[in-house]
């Protein structure tokens, strides 16, 4: 299976500053039609996954673009620019490129300084 | 718009089985797989298993094989994911995701406790 890891797992930030949460995959996520399939969710405490980043770099409908993706092959980052309170949760991704078996980083857990 | 609704909480007791239901609206059902996920109690995502359910071909993790059974009654649209020999360590919230991953049910408690 592939494995993704996360860094860093806990992310203390400054309101109003940036963040910024890396990923690799233990092999290339570069699918046979071209594209890759990392993608990035939002868990808020006792809610459920909200994707956010779609295919390395494509914002979900309705998500802020203070939220950016970016990344190739095995190395991915996501980052927001400026920290807003509602930001607060655990912060996953996953690869979709192996889509019979979905493997998930460990999470980020982002809070307030 | 695509809804996934889940079936409500349960709490079973070790060596019990529980099935958790899926019922999926908004899209044709038989065109999107739909995939399983579950999360223990401050735990991460963990991947279970996939259901095609157009055809009730299935693929599973191979930590749950053997213990896990995933169904579809195209009929109600339905998605189905059984899970027998219930011990302590799978209490966990348990969802349903459709295939592209855009969409999440809202997510199943199933606690297991003597």
């Amino acid at each position: 299976d592939v494995v993704m890891t996360q860094s860093p797992l806990s992310l203390p930030v400054t309101l109003g500053q940036p963040a910024s949460i890396s990923c690799r995959s233990s092999q290339s996520l570069v699918y046979s039609d071209g594209n890759t399939y990392l993608n990035w969710f939002q868990q808020r405490p006792g809610q459920s996954p909200r994707r956010l980043i779609y295919k390395v770099s494509n914002r979900d409908s309705g998500v802020p673009d203070r939220f950016s993706g970016s990344g190739s092959g095995t190395d991915f980052t996501l980052k927001i620019s400026r920290v807003e309170a509602e930001d607060v949760g655990v912060y996953y991704c996953m690869q979709g490129t192996h889509w019979l078996r979905w493997t998930f980083g460990q999470g980020t857990k982002v809070e307030i300084k | 718009q695509v809804q996934l609704v889940q079936s409500g909480a349960e709490v079973k007791k070790p060596g019990a089985s529980v099935k958790v239901s899926c019922k999926a609206s908004g899209y044709t059902f038989t065109s999107y797989y739909m995939h399983w996920v579950r999360q223990a109690p401050g735990q991460g995502l963990e991947w279970m298993g996939i259901i095609n359910p157009s055809g009730g071909s299935t693929s599973y993790a191979q930590k749950f094989q053997g213990r896990v059974t995933m169904t579809r009654d195209t009929s109600t649209s339905t998605v189905y994911m059984e899970l027998s020999s219930l011990r302590s360590e799978d209490t966990a919230v348990y969802y349903c995701a459709r295939e592209d991953s855009s969409d999440w049910g809202q997510g199943t408690l199933v606690t297991v406790s003597s």
